[in-house]
């Protein structure tokens, strides 16, 4: 199967800094790849699909200008939280869909994210 | 409204007890139903993907039905190893629907 990765995969920081997430798919392509948060015994829920070359689509209620995405490249987009409150610790999870079947996502393993 | 209910929460079963997990939903042009199974503090791990009604799959210990209006994930004396939680999703659109999971712990 495909592999993505995340990185860092904890961090913990001040209120009020802003954190970097990256995810990576290592041995694909990916020209869309999906940001989704999870919280103790919820779904995971959508955040963001991050579109390579082109704005990012924030799903409702998602603010933008809290969580900036970026993807540069084929195989690499960022998630930044900017300002981070203690109400943003959670577990962020990326994935992506093998190119050319946008069914079946491949996720990373997470980033743990605690604000203090 | 698109919407995937997993049933149970959570299921306790012996080493070697079968059993199954249930994955209901109602969405507008299904695209796919998947199931992950996701272990505490990782991501999910893809397992399978069903397209149409009657479709099967099976690995290992684990096999995957699909009707019209629900999914359901056998699984056959099972291991301790096979602890997790199972998640259940439908594509829509694009986008994965995900339920809550189904969390099951398996004694040996």
């Amino acid at each position: 199967g495909a592999v993505v990765s995340q990185h860092p995969s904890r961090v913990i920081c001040k209120s009020g800094t802003s954190v970097k997430i990256e995810c990576r798919s290592l041995d694909f392509q990916a020209t869309t790849m999906f940001w989704y948060r999870q919280f103790p015994k919820k779904s995971l829920m959508l955040m963001a699909t991050s579109n390579e070359g082109s704005k990012a689509t924030y799903e409702q209620g998602v603010e933008k200008d809290k969580f900036l995405i970026n993807h540069a490249s084929l195989t690499l987009s960022t998630l930044t939280v900017t300002s981070a409150h203690p109400e943003d610790s959670s577990f962020y999870i990326c994935s992506a869909p093998l190119q050319g079947n946008t069914d079946t996502q491949y996720f990373g393993p997470g980033t743990r994210l605690t604000v203090l | 409204e698109d919407q995937v209910t997993q049933s149970p929460e959570a299921l306790r079963l012996q080493e070697g007890e079968s059993s199954s997990l249930n994955c209901s939903y109602t969405v507008s042009g299904l695209r796919g139903l998947f199931w992950y199974r996701q272990d505490p503090g990782k991501g999910p791990e893809f397992l399978f993907t069903l397209y149409s009604a009657g479709e099967e799959k099976e690995k290992e210990r684990l096999k995957a039905t699909l009707t019209k209006k629900e999914s359901f994930l056998h699984i056959t004396a099972p291991k301790p190893e096979d602890s997790a939680t199972y998640l259940c999703a439908v594509g829509s659109q694009g986008n994965l629907i995900f339920g809550k999971g189904t969390k099951l712990s398996v004694k040996p």
